[in-house]
């Protein structure tokens, strides 16, 4: 699966859109960008994925560059609740479950 | 019921102990996974189970015994384990087939002191 590569750490005023970048420029044709983040002491939560176009759910937004190399989470409306890891993950579909693996993430402060 | 369920939230352990992590899922999911996370780490995966077998083991001490007796459960049996085995151990499922549709669901995980 391809390496990506996040801002160690980011602050954002509530209230405000949180963009969270990722680059992963070794990302195959067949590879899928995942969000999850993980509040502190709590289990990572899965946020929204895609593979080529942009995705929008209840939570956020994800936002693919044409040429697949870089992408962006972006949180509308921050609240001080989005305050965790944010982790940015590129892998294959496999059919037997597969591995999911994390890199280091970034971790998001939302402030008042 | 959407959650993954691990018990029990907080273990300590001596050294020569025995002891089990339970992992429990009622989603249909067919992949079950541990992890572990050490503190301001990522986590990083263990083993991943498909069907009730082991798929994949990254290459993990045999300290650790992983079971999956069946579809809903996952067992973690720990033996002799070190001060450093000492972290946060979490579950996640998924279903096979689709899980790049759907993503993995996680349990809130076991904090376990290795003393």
């Amino acid at each position: 699966d391809a390496k990506t590569t996040q801002p160690t750490s980011m602050d954002c005023a509530e209230g405000r859109a949180a963009n969270l970048p990722c680059n992963h420029s070794t990302i195959s044709g067949n590879e899928y960008v995942y969000w999850y983040r993980q509040i502190h002491s709590q289990g990572p939560q899965y946020i929204i994925h895609g593979l080529k176009n942009n995705e929008t759910n209840e939570m956020a937004s994800l936002i693919i560059t044409e040429d697949r190399k870089s992408s962006t989470l972006i949180l509308p409306h921050a609240t001080l609740r989005d305050t965790a890891v944010y982790y940015c993950i590129v892998r294959v579909n496999y059919n037997q479950g597969g591995k999911l693996i994390f890199g280091q993430g970034t971790e998001l402060s939302v402030k008042p | 019921d959407t959650e993954v369920t691990q018990t029990p939230k907080h273990l300590v352990m001596g050294m020569t102990n025995k002891k089990s992590l339970k992992c429990e899922q009622h989603m249909g999911h067919r992949a079950m996974y541990w992890y572990k996370q050490k503190a301001k780490k990522p986590p990083e995966l263990m083993f991943v189970y498909s069907y009730e077998k082991l798929s994949i083991n990254e290459s993990v001490p045999s300290r650790f015994s992983p079971e999956c007796p069946n579809s809903s459960l996952l067992n973690l049996h720990l033996h002799a384990l070190q001060p450093e085995d000492s972290a946060l151990y979490l579950c996640a499922s998924s279903q096979v087939n689709r899980s790049h549709l759907y993503g993995y669901t996680f349990g809130s995980g076991t904090r376990l002191t290795v003393v």
